[in-house]
């Protein structure tokens, strides 16, 4: 049973526009959510998180919002650039950093940014 | 270098023989973890360490695997008797505690 679900497992957006993807999660207990980025052959790179307790973060070109009654949060990358092509990761912890119960994947979401 | 570093990089081996996977954390980090992720598939959560403490092992797939981290640094883990199932990238990951975990580049394990 998957707690943490991308549902497109890929997405093709122009550059400069907006790229937005998308989670949804099943666990009402989780706490604390992060999005990882990850080329091929290479390990995760951690992108931007959020606690529980807000409803969006923001860094730079990208933010993330928490919609927790939806159970519901999304990633929004503006603007897209060529080099944002990747697999972006959703992921979950019931506590900051992890803990003993470490993170809960989502399967990915391939971004490909169109020149 | 100032990341995590896992070696090998890749691995192939024979169905039934043992591995052994090893992970160096950043520097001063007490949180270490280790996933494995399958082709098509999210990370799955193995195990996790915290400075010298016996890890909680439920998490590990079978009885076959195992994982050790001497002295509160470099991590091991081991795989005997390996499956085709095995086969996938194992990453590791460490954090100062409560902080965000950072990734190594994984080991790409392939089992003939």
């Amino acid at each position: 049973d998957q707690q943490v679900k991308q549902n497109s497992p890929s997405l093709s957006v122009q550059e400069g526009r907006i790229s937005i993807l998308n989670c949804d999660y099943t666990n009402s207990m989780f706490d604390y959510f992060l999005w990882y980025k990850k080329y091929p052959a290479e390990g995760p790179t951690f992108l931007i998180s959020i606690s529980s307790i807000k409803d969006k973060n923001e860094d730079g070109r990208f933010t993330v919002f928490l919609n927790k009654s939806a159970k519901h949060l999304s990633l929004h990358i503006v603007p897209s650039q060529p080099g944002d092509s990747a697999v972006y990761f959703c992921a979950a912890s019931l506590y900051s950093g992890g803990g003993a119960d470490g993170l809960t994947f989502g399967k990915g979401t391939h971004l490909i940014i169109q020149p | 270098g100032a990341g995590v570093s896992q070696s090998p990089s890749n691995k192939v081996t024979e169905k039934g023989k043992d591995v052994e996977l090893r992970c160096d954390p950043i520097s001063g980090h007490t949180a270490l973890y280790w996933y494995r992720q399958s082709l098509g598939q999210g990370l799955e959560f193995l195990i996790y360490f915290q400075g010298n403490s016996a890890p909680d092992k439920s998490g590990l797939p079978s009885d076959r695997f195992s994982a050790e981290r001497t002295g509160g640094s470099v991590s091991t883990l081991t795989i005997q008797r390996t499956q085709q199932e095995d086969s996938a990238v194992y990453l590791c990951a460490s954090s100062g505690g409560w902080e965000t975990q950072y990734f190594g580049p994984g080991t790409r394990l392939l089992v003939l």
